[in-house]
């Protein structure tokens, strides 16, 4: 079974704080993903990744980086927490092909107070 | 763009009865199709795919069919248990939008005993 872990389940950091969400997947796909979900807005992408160390921005990457220097590895990184980043976070991995599915881990819940 | 529209929740429905949640997308190449479902407090996870146009996607008494003609790809279930509610996302994924993911905002799913 694809496995995809994610470090917490539930957060909260303060404004201003530097955040660390961690991602590991354990099924050697090259495709990493980040996105938060809101409700009424679904899910929105925040960056990608389709090889070590590439990253390309998804649709809504402001206040956000990346760093993938592991195949399996993939974080976000919020380099200073606001309120409105306060959201459901979801990792998710695939192989490369329009035709294969994403796997998601069970989100991380951050609150910025 | 890539576009998915899905039908606006809440849903509720009693057990047994029949099941439709409407999708339709709008892309400019030959998308993939996928319906996800997420359950209360837990990530995203593929529920079902179709990869090409007439394909016929079928998971736990869930169904859907790509129609081309009409660009849309419908979720339907004949008999709805308790245990079906959660939130079902529509999906697309497209060579020439570089294999990401384009999800619809989700339907809530509730079915009473």
């Amino acid at each position: 079974d694809v496995k995809v872990t994610q470090s917490s389940r539930y957060l909260v950091k303060r404004t201003g704080e530097k955040v660390f969400l961690e991602c590991v997947q354990d099924m050697d796909h090259e495709n990493m993903f980040w996105y938060r979900q809101d409700p009424g807005l679904g899910l929105r992408l925040i960056y990608f990744s389709y090889d070590v160390k590439m990253k390309e921005k998804g649709d809504i990457p402001e206040g956000y980086s990346v760093s993938r220097e592991k195949k399996e590895r993939f974080s976000l990184i919020l380099e200073s927490a606001s309120t409105n980043q306060t959201s459901m976070y979801l990792c998710a991995s695939s192989f490369s092909g329009a035709y294969y599915e994403q796997y998601f881990g069970p989100g991380t819940r951050l609150t910025v107070t | 763009g890539n576009s998915v529209t899905q039908m606006e929740g809440p849903v509720t429905l009693s057990e047994e009865a029949f099941l439709t949640i409407n999708c339709t997308y709008t892309a400019t190449g030959y998308p993939s199709l996928f319906w996800y479902v997420q359950y209360p407090g837990e990530g995203l996870q593929l529920l079902l795919k179709a990869t090409k146009a007439d394909d016929k996607g079928s998971n736990k008494g869930f169904e859907a069919t790509y129609r081309k003609e009409t660009t849309s790809f419908h979720l339907e279930k004949g008999s709805v248990q308790v245990s079906d509610s959660a939130v079902y996302f529509c999906a697309l994924s497209d060579w020439e939008y570089g294999n990401k993911l384009v999800f619809g905002a989700g339907t809530i799913l509730r079915v009473k005993s």
